[in-house]
């Protein structure tokens, strides 16, 4: 069975310090996002990835975030400049059809992000 | 950000038993509600979902149960078995908001032998 995939699967980086988490959605899927959930809180939406482009984004998602499909398989996500309230649990999940539809989102096993 | 509520943290439930597990949601909007799953160090496995022109949608052991004058949905478990132990995210989404998933806080479910 198909499954989105994340690399690396646990980051530890310096607070100040670009990270670069990875993700390889459902190979027909069109529609991606990353999720995040903090320690203890809730699931919560970052950002949505549609046609080449952010769809919508959270009030999360500042100038620090950015995301990429640099080739037809990878989407990433790069914090910039890492802060310490950055480390959470980061999904990625990938929905088969475009914006028009009622669609079920698939998700990656997580990468914990470790800001130290 | 309240808009969706799982107002128990946990539950335990004897193995053959059913569970029930209940969500609560304000925003009107949504017209997409989901069940995700999840163990310890895994993502967010999809379980069943309802659109809101339906009251309830089954699937094997787990029915969904979807009361839109209260804003309130279910899902029940039955039996239940030691493996259905995780935690469990209700989400709801609307067109308008581009599909994103607003989740409720998780219910700890454990099914005693």
């Amino acid at each position: 069975e198909p499954e989105v995939t994340q690399t690396p699967s646990h980051q530890v980086t310096q607070m100040g310090q670009e990270v670069i988490l990875r993700c390889v959605p459902i190979s027909n899927h069109l529609y991606f996002y990353w999720y995040r959930q903090i320690l203890g809180q809730k699931v919560e939406f970052l950002v949505s990835f549609y046609n080449n482009e952010i769809s919508e984004k959270s009030e999360i998602f500042d100038d620090q975030f950015s995301v990429e499909r640099p080739d037809g398989s990878n989407f990433t996500l790069k914090i910039r400049s890492t802060k310490l309230e950055d480390s959470a649990m980061y999904f990625c999940a990938s929905s088969p059809q475009g914006p028009a539809s009622t669609d079920t989102q698939y998700f990656g096993p997580g990468t914990r992000l470790t800001v130290l | 950000d309240q808009q969706v509520k799982q107002n128990s943290p946990s539950l335990s439930v004897q193995e053959g038993r059913i569970s029930i597990l209940n969500c609560d949601y304000t925003n009107s909007m949504f017209d997409y509600f989901l069940w995700y799953k999840k163990y310890p160090a895994e993502g967010p496995t999809f379980l069943i979902s309802i659109s809101s022109i339906k009251d309830k949608n089954e699937d094997g052991r787990f029915t969904v149960f979807l009361n839109k004058s209260a804003k309130h949905l279910s899902l029940h478990i039955v039996p239940s078995q030691p493996g259905d132990s995780a935690v469990y995210f209700c989400a709801a989404s609307s067109i308008q908001g581009a599909q994103k998933l607003v989740f409720g806080q998780g219910t700890r479910l454990t099914i005693n032998p």
